[in-house]
């Protein structure tokens, strides 16, 4: 069936550091992809998308790109910041008339000072 | 503002009771959802609805009911029979459709606790 792989955490960085937070997914058909960041005691909220291969998500300094040759959608930001602490999750839509995702398990970043 | 409320944000239940959670939005969805996050597991469908007095299991419905009586409400009964209820249960909405971009809208969540 359909899955999302992320990389395990926590991942813990240094302030200005580089972040990537790997993704893999597999799925039947042309999925789309999503980051959602969940921060202490909150819901899930959207950071970024794309919905078809080779397109870049971006959002508050994170992007994401579509790799269908990898089935992946890795994500990165230059310069980290202690307001980026938090869960993020990478997930996949196959059917985009029912709305369900399929997400991974989630990856969290702390950013030290 | 638009947006989706839970409550409530905590409840404590004792062993064989059932308990509901509700799960409120203006944002004039068509489609809403029942996840439960438990840690190092991410989000599990446990419900959705399309459309009103329509819903459909999710991956881990066994132990859980819903009703979708109104566009804006779809509350989530927690009943004895789930085995291990502790967990943190996320309400989302999304346009549903053929509209739908597959965004989900989520609410703050509810963390219910089993004494």
């Amino acid at each position: 069936g359909d899955s999302v792989t992320q990389m395990e955490g926590p991942v813990t960085l240094s302030e200005e550091a580089f972040l990537t937070i790997n993704c893999t997914y597999t799925a039947t058909g042309y999925p789309s992809l999503f980051w959602y960041v969940q921060y202490p005691g909150e819901g899930l909220q959207l950071l970024l998308k794309a919905t078809k291969a080779d397109d870049k998500g971006s959002n508050k300094g994170f992007e994401a790109t579509y790799r269908k040759e990898t089935t992946s959608f890795h994500l990165e930001k230059g310069s980290v910041q202690v307001s980026d602490s938090a869960v993020y999750f990478c997930a996949l839509s196959t059917s985009s008339n029912t709305g369900k995702l399929i997400f991974g398990q989630g990856t969290t970043l702390q950013v030290k000072p | 503002d638009g947006g989706i409320t839970q409550s409530p944000k905590y409840l404590f239940r004792k062993e064989g009771q059932n308990v509901t959670l509700s799960c409120e939005q203006n944002l004039n969805h068509d489609a809403m959802y029942w996840y439960r996050q438990d840690p190092g597991q991410g989000l599990r469908l446990i419900y959705y609805s399309q459309i009103v007095n329509d819903f459909q299991k999710g991956d881990i419905a066994e132990g859980y009911s819903v009703s979708r009586e109104k566009k804006e409400s779809f509350p989530l009964t927690v009943t004895s029979a789930q085995k291990n209820p502790t967990a943190f249960y996320l309400c989302a909405s999304s346009i549903g459709g053929l509209a739908n971009t597959g965004e989900l809208f989520f609410g703050e969540g509810s963390r219910l606790t089993v004494l």
